[in-house]
């Protein structure tokens, strides 16, 4: 059974970089579309990007947040990471990592989701 | 992007109900939509994919349906467990995007 962690700091001050990784365990990291989705409190999922990784990672970012955004893998460890640059309040939200299988067949395993906070 | 807006926004219904929840695309996305449950908490939860295709694991009372730019979720006899918010989600381009939910509450 594929099961996935999200950790990283809970609290991070603004105009400073957030950084969170996905523990992914129970199976490979090759071959899916491993991406990151988030939800402010008591509002919408917003998908933030991709990494696809099959020898090298390609990663697809949302246009809303490309500029501060990059995605990465880190295949020894079975892990990929996010890091948001440039945060203000508007990126306090439950951060998600997710798996999909294919562009077809989409989320299918989420973690549980940890919460950032952003304040001074 | 494409805009994802379903409808109701919230319902209330009671156990053993007919629940019908729409999510309608801005543009055509063949049959690629997603329904999600989130309970309070909680990650989302997928329920169907390819629009009609049942989750493995998944109770039948759940269907979808649609093509095109209209979709439908139906729950055909409303559970305790049920009562929860519906995502849509297209899965047809990039960036992907969400339907603004539903909240399904206890009548």
């Amino acid at each position: 059974q594929v099961q996935l962690q999200e950790s990283g700091p809970g609290l991070v001050k603004p105009s400073e970089t957030l950084s969170l990784t996905c523990t992914v365990s129970g199976g490979s990291i090759s071959n899916y579309y491993w991406s990151w989705i988030r939800q402010p409190p008591g509002k919408n999922l917003q998908w933030i990007g991709y990494i696809y990784f099959s020898g090298s990672g390609t990663t697809n970012y949302n246009p809303s947040l490309k500029s501060r955004v990059t995605i990465s893998v880190d295949m020894s460890k079975n892990q990929f990471s996010l890091k948001l640059s440039s945060v203000t309040a508007a990126d306090t939200a439950v951060y998600y990592c997710a798996r999909a299988t294919s562009g077809r067949n989409p989320f299918d395993y989420w973690g549980q989701g940890t919460l950032v906070t952003v304040s001074s | 992007d494409i805009q994802m807006t379903q409808s109701p926004s919230s319902l209330s219904a009671s156990v053993g109900d007919r629940v019908t929840i729409t999510c309608r695309a801005s543009q055509g996305i063949r049959n690629d939509l997603a329904w999600y449950q989130q309970k309070p908490g909680k990650a989302p939860k997928r329920l169907i994919y390819a629009a009609s295709s049942l989750q493995s694991g998944v109770p039948s009372r759940f269907s979808g349906s649609g093509s095109g730019t209209e979709f439908t979720l139906t729950i055909s006899s409303l559970q305790p467990e049920d009562f929860a918010t519906y995502y849509c989600l297209q899965h047809n381009s990039y960036p992907r995007t969400f339907g603004g939910g539903t909240k399904v509450e206890i009548k």
